[in-house]
């Protein structure tokens, strides 16, 4: 079995540009999580999608990032015009449902120069 | 606010020492999850419970639920320096994952 897989693990983005960061959840999931890192901390909840619909978005900043889980393929963050306070771990994880464990990817780590 | 608290948020202790790792709150949860994070990773499940009071072990891992389900433990017997890593609890009210603060842990060969 596949797990959650993400990409790229590693993305650097100069001030201004837009970063795409890319989760597959696992094979019969259909609900996904993104969790944003930053170095000795805990992870902070962005957004929670299921297929075609954003269930809970409170944990994502209102300006310059959203986040979709389109009916084929991968869900998509999108952060557009970095800044240097965006550089951090970006983690995705899976379930099959709510209240369901979570499976998380290895994560993409964004630099912002 | 920080809905789960863990703590201590640092520990370093020596190879075949014991400790436990608390992770606090005032909430209710349906269920609570451990997980272990290692560097440039993503955190990694080692076990869930769900059950007021119950007791899992997972080798020398020893989880324990409080019994108002507001609060977990984390007991490491006789530490290995593979137990290094960031210590995550998470819990589930129902509506929403939340992630404890985090515990870093070094055992030191």
């Amino acid at each position: 079995n596949a797990g959650v897989m993400q990409n790229p693990r590693h993305l650097v983005r100069r001030r201004g540009q837009e970063a795409r960061l890319r989760c597959s959840p696992m094979k019969g999931h259909s609900h996904v999580y993104w969790y944003r890192q930053l170095p000795e901390e805990g992870l902070k909840f962005m957004v929670y999608l299921q297929k075609e619909n954003i269930i809970d978005e409170s944990g994502m900043p209102k300006e310059r990032f959203s986040a979709e889980f389109p009916k084929e393929g991968p869900s998509i963050l999108r952060i557009q015009q970095v800044v240097r306070g965006d550089s951090a771990a970006y983690f995705c994880a899976s379930s099959p449902g709510l209240q369901y464990e979570q499976y998380f990817g290895p994560g993409t780590r964004l630099t912002v120069t | 606010t920080q809905l789960l608290e863990q703590s201590p948020q640092f520990l370093s202790i020596q190879e075949g020492e014991n400790l436990t790792v608390y992770c606090n709150s005032s909430s209710v949860f349906s269920s609570l999850q451990w997980y272990r994070q290692e560097p440039g990773e993503g955190p990694v499940l080692l076990v869930t419970v769900v059950t007021g009071g119950e007791v899992k072990k997972l080798k020398r891992l020893t989880f324990q639920f409080g019994d108002a389900r507001k609060d977990s433990s984390l007991h490491i017997t006789a530490a290995q320096p593979g137990d290094t890593g960031l210590y995550l609890c998470a819990g589930d009210t129902g509506n929403q994952f939340y992630f404890g603060t985090g515990t870093s842990l070094t055992v030191i060969p």
